[in-house]
């Protein structure tokens, strides 16, 4: 498997602009995760699904931001408008559950650049 | 709270050992992580433990958990160039009765080694 696939890999753009990114998780995998990482707040758990549906989107920091699976193997992240603040990277990451324990296997990221 | 907390920065020679340490908050954890982050890329899976063990070695690693005081630490020897990076713990928070885990990342700790 080519393990969790996001794209872009960099993404810049300017501000009140729609930013889309995309994720597509291992296959057979049943739980995904977006997460944002920025030298300020660390790693902050945005949403995940299970089965395709969201389980908890507690950790979305506006209604600028939304998230879809429409599918097993496809998820979304969308801002609209965006804004300078949200320029971090924006990892995707999937796993089995429930199941020993929950490793999860992380993309390569989205380099997000809002100007 | 969600809140895992762990020094930000490490400096050590190579050869030496390295001693990364993180705090949890929540004490029904089934497992707790340490995952790898190289630059320019996503988070790997390390190590983890079991929540009712006090050690778990694997090669040069070895991993220390103190329940009681929520603290966990990741030992590496014989620490090397290649082992670089940024190191973060994470917990385990269950919901929806368990079925879909989430985890939960402490900030980082950027490990440097030096020559």
């Amino acid at each position: 498997d080519a393990g969790v696939i996001q794209s872009p890999r960099h993404e810049v753009t300017e501000m009140g602009q729609e930013v889309t990114l995309r994720c597509k998780p291992i296959s057979g995998h049943n739980s995904l995760f977006w997460y944002r990482q920025t030298m300020m707040r660390g790693l902050e758990l945005l949403i995940y699904f299970n089965n395709n549906v969201p389980i908890d989107d507690s950790g979305m920091p506006e209604d600028r931001f939304s998230a879809k699976m429409p599918n097993a193997s496809f998820s979304t992240l969308k801002i609209q408008p965006s804004e300078p603040r949200d320029s971090a990277v924006y990892f995707c990451a999937s796993s089995y559950q429930p199941a020993t324990n929950e490793k999860l296997f992380f993309g390569s990221g989205t380099q997000l650049s809002v100007l | 709270g969600e809140d895992v907390e762990q020094s930000l920065f490490l400096s050590v020679r190579e050869g030496d050992s390295s001693v990364i340490n993180c705090t949890y908050t929540d004490s029904s954890s089934t497992y707790l992580y340490w995952y790898k982050q190289e630059p320019g890329a996503g988070l790997q899976l390390l190590t983890y433990i079991f929540s009712n063990m006090d050690m778990k070695q694997d090669q040069r690693l070895t991993v220390l958990l103190n329940k009681k005081d929520k603290h966990l630490s990741l030992r590496i020897a014989d620490t090397q160039t290649g082992d670089s990076a940024i190191y973060f713990c994470a917990e385990s928070l269950g919901n929806y009765g368990g079925a879909t885990n989430k985890l939960i990342f402490g900030t980082g700790t950027l490990l440097a080694v030096q020559p």
